[in-house]
């Protein structure tokens, strides 16, 4: 298994263009999650994903970011437009649904906003 | 809503000698699942150990342990016979029954020295 699947790596970026990242959950998982970590606020829940279906995105920052999950295999958080305090590791993780079971994360995306 | 908290910024240990991560909580529910995360430099978060509330025995898993305390609301993470390679970033984090959701604490950086 490849295990979670984060594109691209590493995104430098002007601000105010659009960024998208990526996320292939392992298969057979039918819960999905964004993260983001920052020094100053750690790492944060953004929005996840139950059957592809949004449960909780409380905690998306503001309208400039949005997510899709158009199939149980791909999702997307998109930021547009970009601001340079969006700079941070973006995180995916999936699990199969359940409170017991471990959330496997990607390697993260490290975005730079200039 | 939950929270936990990380009272050790940093922590450093001798290599072969024992350490401990503090790690509260606060929660209002009574069944619920602790984990402990660890973050290398490669940034790939890597579950070490999970604990459940109703369960009084504490989780082991090899050189590492917890010391659940519920009462206190109280989450330690023990690590034995501390190697170069447990030197990383360690995350407590608290899953309530009901949803699928994981709250973080701010982490502890953990070094090693030989």
């Amino acid at each position: 298994d490849a295990g979670v699947i984060q594109s691209p790596r590493h995104e430098v970026t002007e601000m105010g263009q659009e960024v998208t990242l990526r996320c292939k959950p392992i298969s057979g998982h039918n819960s999905l999650f964004w993260y983001r970590q920052t020094m100053m606020r750690g790492l944060e829940l953004l929005i996840y994903f139950n059957n592809n279906v949004p449960i909780d995105d409380s905690g998306m920052p503001e309208d400039r970011f949005s997510a899709k999950m158009p199939n149980a295999s791909f999702s997307t958080l998109k930021i547009q437009p970009s601001e340079p305090r969006d700079s941070a590791v973006y995180f995916c993780a999936s699990s199969p649904w359940g409170s017991y079971n471990e959330q496997f994360f990607g390697p993260g995306t490290r975005l730079t906003v200039l | 809503a939950q929270t936990v908290t990380q009272s050790q910024p940093e922590m450093s240990v001798q290599e072969a000698e024992t350490v401990t991560l503090s790690c509260t909580y606060d929660t209002s529910e009574s069944d619920y699942y602790l984990f402990w995360y660890k973050q290398p430099p490669s940034r790939q978060m890597i579950l070490v150990i999970r604990q459940e509330a109703y369960k009084q025995q504490n989780a082991t898993e090899n050189r590492f342990s917890v010391n659940f305390q519920k009462a206190a609301k109280s989450f330690s993470l023990k690590i034995s016979d501390s190697q170069l390679g447990d030197a990383a970033m360690y995350f407590c984090a608290y899953h309530n029954n009901a949803g699928n959701m994981l709250t973080f604490g701010g982490g502890t950086r953990l070094m090693v020295k030989p």
